[in-house]
């Protein structure tokens, strides 16, 4: 069965301090992972596509990486414009079609 | 500004009634999509359609009901049968329905219960 669980589910973190937020899989069949990011009462707004183990991309303060398992969204050096709910999803193509399975995200506060 | 809409931004639902969500893209993508988000939980798949009149069911399509008749266009009908619609629900839409595609969301809609 196809499951995404992310950890912690909330993290305070002072600015400047740098953290790892992590997104633990087991779908069928990995298309790619998807990393997105949410502030209260809004869409998801896209931040990285992963499509296979060892690939890494960075945007600014945040850097994604992804092994066969899990993939990782560090942060350095954070403002508190960065405070969100930060979403992973990976693609699975089980149960007969594609889709994102969302984890249910990591709440980021960070505070000045 | 290419993007998608929702409306509205609230909507408030009495027992027994049925409502309709909108959803609008200007992105020239294929398909489209309709989540819902619940506190605590990861967004979940409930309709998605990669051309027009024709859509699938997702994981919780039951007391839903969806229409695809142009491709700017998903709406999404949330009928008496859906006994706790009570969410956040987001549109989200992709270029043409691939599973290595970047889907991109709208800014939602979200339904309470009077």
């Amino acid at each position: 069965e196809d499951q995404v669980t992310q950890s912690p589910e909330a993290l305070r973190l002072q600015e400047g301090e740098s953290s790892s937020l992590n997104c633990s899989y087991t779908v069928s069949g990995l298309r790619g992972l998807f990393w997105y990011r949410q502030d209260p009462g809004k869409g998801p707004e896209f931040l990285f596509t992963l499509y296979s183990a060892g690939e890494e991309k960075e945007k600014e303060r945040l850097k994604a990486t992804l092994t066969k398992k899990e993939s990782f969204l560090h942060i350095t050096a954070p403002k508190p414009e960065d405070s969100a709910t930060y979403l992973c999803a990976p693609n699975s193509s089980g149960g007969g079609y594609n889709k994102l399975i969302f984890g249910a995200g990591t709440r980021l506060a960070v505070h000045p | 500004d290419g993007g998608i809409t929702q409306s509205p931004k609230y909507l408030f639902r009495k027992e027994g009634q049925n409502v309709t969500l909108s959803c609008e893209q200007n992105l020239n993508h294929d398909a489209m999509y309709w989540y819902r988000q619940d506190p605590g939980q990861g967004l979940r798949l409930i309709y998605y359609s990669q051309i027009v009149n024709d859509f699938q069911k997702g994981d919780i399509a039951e007391g839903y009901s969806v229409s695809r008749e142009k491709k700017e266009s998903f709406p999404l009908t949330v009928t008496s049968a859906q006994k706790n619609p009570t969410a956040f629900y987001l549109c989200a839409s992709s270029i043409h329905g691939t599973g290595e595609e970047t889907q991109y969301f709208g800014p939602g809609t979200r339904l309470l219960v009077l």
